[in-house]
């Protein structure tokens, strides 16, 4: 099976624009959670999504939104961007909450 | 508070030496497990959970309820497993919110 593919895999960005990256789950994979990781925070749980239902949601501002469509891809967006909102985004997809989540390969965004 | 504190950011041993790479976590209830590892250019994998209770690559980790322990222990380190490893917790109902861990850097030298 093919894994977890995110893309695009690196971005650059300004201040008060906003970002739209995409992860695509493995095939038969229903659920798909976001984290954000920074040297300083390390990672850091954003959200999860199962059937197109937000089911969890970490502790960021409401800028961080997410959605995920019913062939299971997902889509993260951050609005009004920050210059701490750089990062590398990753996303894990999982079968349906076996707890064991396959990464992808990750977005590194920066902004300027 | 949900925590997970790996307090060694980097662990260094020889070959053959044993490993044991310390996660305490702070939870109020009865959590899932997992330790995660990233080797060098390679994408983030689950290398076990407390609940299968398997040896991975020789590794193994006992949960300790009483210590709210997890650590993660190898007898002979191997440099192959030189890697980036997180522990880390989701809460039970959680569905996949995973709580890592800052990681331990395993460097193990020839």
């Amino acid at each position: 099976k093919a894994g977890v593919t995110q893309t695009p895999r690196y971005l650059i960005k300004t201040r008060g624009q906003q970002v739209t990256l995409s992860c695509s789950p493995i095939s038969g994979h229903r659920s798909v959670s976001w984290y954000q990781q920074t040297p300083g925070q390390g990672l850091q749980f954003l959200f999860e999504y199962f059937s197109e239902t937000q089911r969890n949601k970490g502790n960021f501002p409401g800028r961080f939104s997410g959605r995920q469509f019913s062939n299971s891809r997902s889509e993260m967006n951050v609005s009004t961007l920050e210059l701490g909102d750089s990062a590398l985004y990753l996303c894990a997809s999982d079968s349906g909450g076996s707890g064991e989540q396959y990464f992808g390969p990750g977005t590194r965004l920066t902004v300027t | 508070a949900q925590r997970v504190t790996q307090p060694e950011k980097l662990l260094s041993v020889f070959k053959g030496a044993p490993v044991e790479l310390k996660c305490n976590y702070s939870y109020s209830g009865s959590p899932e497990l997992f330790w995660y590892v990233q080797y060098s250019r390679q994408r983030l994998q689950l290398l076990l959970r407390h609940i299968s209770r398997e040896s991975i690559k020789g590794f193994t980790a006992d949960l300790n309820k009483g210590e709210t322990s997890f650590h993660l222990k190898k007898p002979f380190a191997q440099e192959e497993d030189s890697a980036m490893y997180y522990c880390a917790l989701s809460p039970r109902g959680g569905y996949n919110k995973l709580i890592f861990g800052a990681g331990t850097r395993l460097a193990v030298h020839p």
